[in-house]
C-alpha cells in the first residue's frame, strides 16, 4: 500500500506570496492533518479535515487555510508568506482520526525568502 | 490545555548501552499518549502509543514506555540500542474527550545519538 505523498518535497517563495501544498492520504484514510515544524517553535497542529470537513484548528492565523476534496486528498494553503513561514509541513493520514494511528508524509520544505 | 516537555533535547549513548527518553506532560483531563521517531529527511513514524489498560506499551523494535499517571510521565526505554536507532524522538498527547481528532500536542523532540 502506497504510504502519504506530499507534494511538492521542496519550494522556495517570496515574501508576499501564496503557496499550496498537496497531501495523497493512504488509501481509505479520510481522516488528514497537517503540522508545521520549525526548529523554534518544534511541530505545532495546523488543522485537519474528515470527509471535506474541518473538525479542528489549532491556533494560527488565518492566513493558514485548507481543504479537502471527495477522493481524501487535502491541499493546505498559505497566502501573504512571511518569512516565519519557513518550515517543514507534514501532513498525516489515518482511517478516523486520533487515538488512531497516524502516518506521516515526508513533508514539505518551504522556505520564504 | 495540554503541553508536553521532553526533558533532554540531546542524549548520547554508546551502542548496546541502555537509554531512556524522558517525556513529562501537563493536561486537565484524559490524554492519549504516543511516542514517535523521525529519521533524517523523513515523516514521522509511530513507535507505540498508550490508550488504556496495561500501563507499559512495547514496541516491535524493542523500545517501550510505561504510563505513570501520578507523574504524568511516559518515559522511553530500550535495554540496548543500536546505530540505527540515532534519530530524533518525540513525545505527544492527545486529548482524549469528545471533538478532539486528528490533533497531537508534541514536545520538543530529543536527539538520540548512538556512537558505536
Amino acid at each position: 500500500k502506497a504510504g502519504v505523498t506530499q507534494t511538492p518535497r521542496y519550494l522556495i517563495k517570496t515574501r508576499g506570496q501564496q503557496v499550496t501544498l498537496s497531501c495523497s492520504p493512504i488509501s481509505g484514510h479520510r481522516s488528514v492533518s497537517w503540522y508545521q515544524q520549525t526548529p523554534g517553535q518544534g511541530l505545532q497542529f495546523l488543522f485537519e479535515y474528515f470527509s471535506e470537513t474541518q473538525r479542528n484548528k489549532g491556533n494560527f492565523p488565518g492566513r493558514f487555510s485548507g481543504r479537502q476534496f471527495s477522493n481524501s486528498r487535502s491541499e493546505m494553503n498559505v497566502s501573504t508568506l512571511e518569512l516565519g513561514d519557513s518550515a517543514l509541513y507534514l501532513c498525516a493520514s489515518s482511517f478516523v482520526g486520533v487515538p488512531e494511528t497516524q502516518y506521516f508524509g515526508p513533508g514539505t520544505r518551504l522556505l520564504v525568502l | 490545555a495540554q503541553s508536553v516537555t521532553q526533558l533532554d533535547s540531546q542524549v548520547p549513548v554508546f551502542e548496546e548501552a541502555p537509554v531512556e527518553l524522558r517525556c513529562n506532560y501537563s493536561s486537565s483531563v484524559s490524554v492519549y499518549l504516543f511516542w514517535y521517531v523521525q529519521y533524517p529527511n523523513q515523516g514521522l513514524q509511530l513507535l507505540l502509543k498508550y490508550l488504556s489498560g496495561s500501563t507499559l506499551v512495547e514496541s516491535i523494535n524493542g523500545f517501550e514506555a510505561e504510563f505513570n499517571k501520578s507523574q504524568t510521565s511516559f518515559h522511553l526505554r530500550k535495554p540496548s540500542v543500536h546505530i540505527s536507532d540515532t534519530a530524533e524522538y518525540f513525545c505527544a498527547v492527545s486529548p482524549a474527550v469528545r471533538g478532539n481528532t486528528g490533533k497531537l500536542i508534541f514536545g520538543q523532540g530529543t536527539t538520540l545519538q548512538v556512537k558505536p
